[in-house]
């Protein structure tokens, strides 16, 4: 059974970068078959894709957070992780790890089960 | 940039059959998937693919592709189907998610 974990901060700064880690469980992110997703939920509203990275390193960002967005995989931990910089208060939600199916089409298996980051000073 | 756009909110009869949509260029290139979210809880992939359901969801669920339009069917819905619906696709940009459907079984 493929299990994900979120692990980070659950304040952050405005201004500052938050840095949140996934941990997978049961697979591993060396797989070819599947992409490793970020996705997030503002408090009350709808689900937001941030991004997802490949076994080998090859990422994709949301184009209204790319200039933000970094996300890296950690292979001999098998984790991998988001930062995100000059974070304000828009950028406080439930934050969600999950595997992406790669084929056919999007389809995202397996999430963790969301870690909320709260943005304030 | 690509959008997906679903009604805010749609009802159904107990037992009854309710059809839940999602409109967007990128519907004529990707296939969609559906999620099902509870308060609470993170999302579970009801749909995937042309018309592929995970292991555990029950048969009631359905999808379908015409246009630029992908639905979710569910067959006799149940009181644990109420729920919030999302659509999800691919385009140039990568990924993107529907703004929701709030579905409430009567």
């Amino acid at each position: 059974q493929v299990q994900l974990q979120e692990s980070g901060p659950g304040l952050v700064k405005p201004s500052e970068t938050l840095s949140l880690t996934c941990t997978v469980s049961g697979g591993s992110v060396s797989s070819g078959s599947y992409y490793w997703s970020w996705i997030r939920q503002p408090p009350g509203k709808g689900l937001e894709w941030i991004g997802y990275i490949y076994y080998s390193g090859s990422t994709n960002y949301n184009p209204s957070l790319k200039s933000r967005v970094t996300i890296s995989v950690d292979t001999s931990k098998n984790q991998f992780s988001l930062k995100l910089s000059s974070v304000t208060a828009a950028d406080t939600a439930v934050y969600y790890c999950a595997r992406d199916l790669l084929w056919p089409g999007v389809g995202l298996d397996y999430w963790g089960q969301g870690t909320l980051v709260t943005v304030s000073s | 940039s690509s959008e997906l756009t679903q009604d805010p909110a749609v009802s159904v009869a107990l037992g009854q059959t309710v059809r839940i949509t999602c409109q967007g260029d990128s519907l004529r290139s990707y296939y969609a998937s559906w999620y099902q979210q509870k308060p609470g809880q993170a999302p579970v992939l009801v749909i995937y693919g042309k018309n592929n359901r995970p292991s555990g969801i029950p048969d009631r669920f359905s999808g379908s592709s015409s246009g630029n339009t992908a639905s979710l069917t569910i067959t006799g819905a149940q009181a644990e189907d109420e729920a919030d619906y999302y659509c999800n696709s691919r385009d140039s940009s990568g990924n993107l998610f529907g703004g929701g459907t709030k579905l409430t079984v009567l």
